[in-house]
């Protein structure tokens, strides 16, 4: 069975910092990795998909890297901002059943101005 | 439509009555899912729907929980007999299934509150 971890549980850190969010998966046979933000109260979007065959993945200020061998990903966010306060989630799908996603708990992040 | 739309966005019910969720998933999309969000949770897989395929139900938590998707489009979920646990955020999601990857796209979700 996949389970996903995601540490820390909760992060503040003051407007401007460089962060790294961590998400760990049991099953290195993954298909994919996605990253979600979730506003309270709102569902998920989708910030950055890695495939398994990719190592990073960029997309503004935000960085997602995969090593499937030691089933880790981090999620970078360069230069923080207030806006960016909302937590995020990583999602695994697995290699032989790719449309069924395991997802960890999330990290609760505050940028505070 | 433009993105998946999930109805009602909040409903509120008592012990033991009956409720269906509804949602609309992003046109073309092939694959359709049911997570569920308790409060301060991650989200728990209840069921996805890929084409005509039979749908894998293996997230349902109970018998009294149950969905269908007709003509390949809507989906509907329903729960039978609501319990206080069920209290939660339905999130439906969709994707398109194409090579090397499937971002799926969710809805806002449907809170419900079993009272």
């Amino acid at each position: 069975k996949q389970e996903v971890t995601q540490i820390p549980a909760a992060l503040s850190v003051p407007e401007g910092e460089n962060l790294v969010l961590n998400c760990s998966f049991t099953d290195s046979a993954i298909y994919n990795l996605q990253w979600f933000r979730q506003d309270p109260g709102k569902g998920l979007t989708s910030l950055l998909l890695i495939q398994s065959s990719q190592r990073e993945q960029t997309s503004g200020r935000l960085n997602a890297s995969l090593d499937k061998s030691s089933g880790r990903s981090t999620l970078y966010i360069a230069a923080s901002q207030p806006g960016d306060s909302a937590t995020y989630l990583c999602a695994v799908s697995r290699l032989y059943n790719f449309n069924k996603f395991y997802f960890g708990s999330g990290t609760k992040l505050n940028v505070k101005p | 439509g433009a993105g998946v739309s999930q109805s009602p966005s909040n409903k509120v019910t008592e012990k033991g009555k009956d409720v269906e969720l509804r949602c609309d998933p992003i046109s073309g999309h092939t694959a359709l899912y049911w997570y569920r969000q308790s409060l301060g949770q991650g989200l728990e897989f209840l069921i996805y729907f890929q084409g005509n395929s039979a749908p894998d139900k293996s997230g349902l938590p109970s018998d009294r929980f149950s969905a269908e998707r007709t003509g390949g489009s809507v989906s509907t979920l329903t729960i039978q007999r609501t319990q206080q646990e069920d209290s939660a955020v339905y999130l439906c999601a969709s994707s398109f299934i194409r090579g090397g990857g499937n971002t799926i796209y969710f809805g806002e979700g449907s809170w419900l509150t079993v009272v």
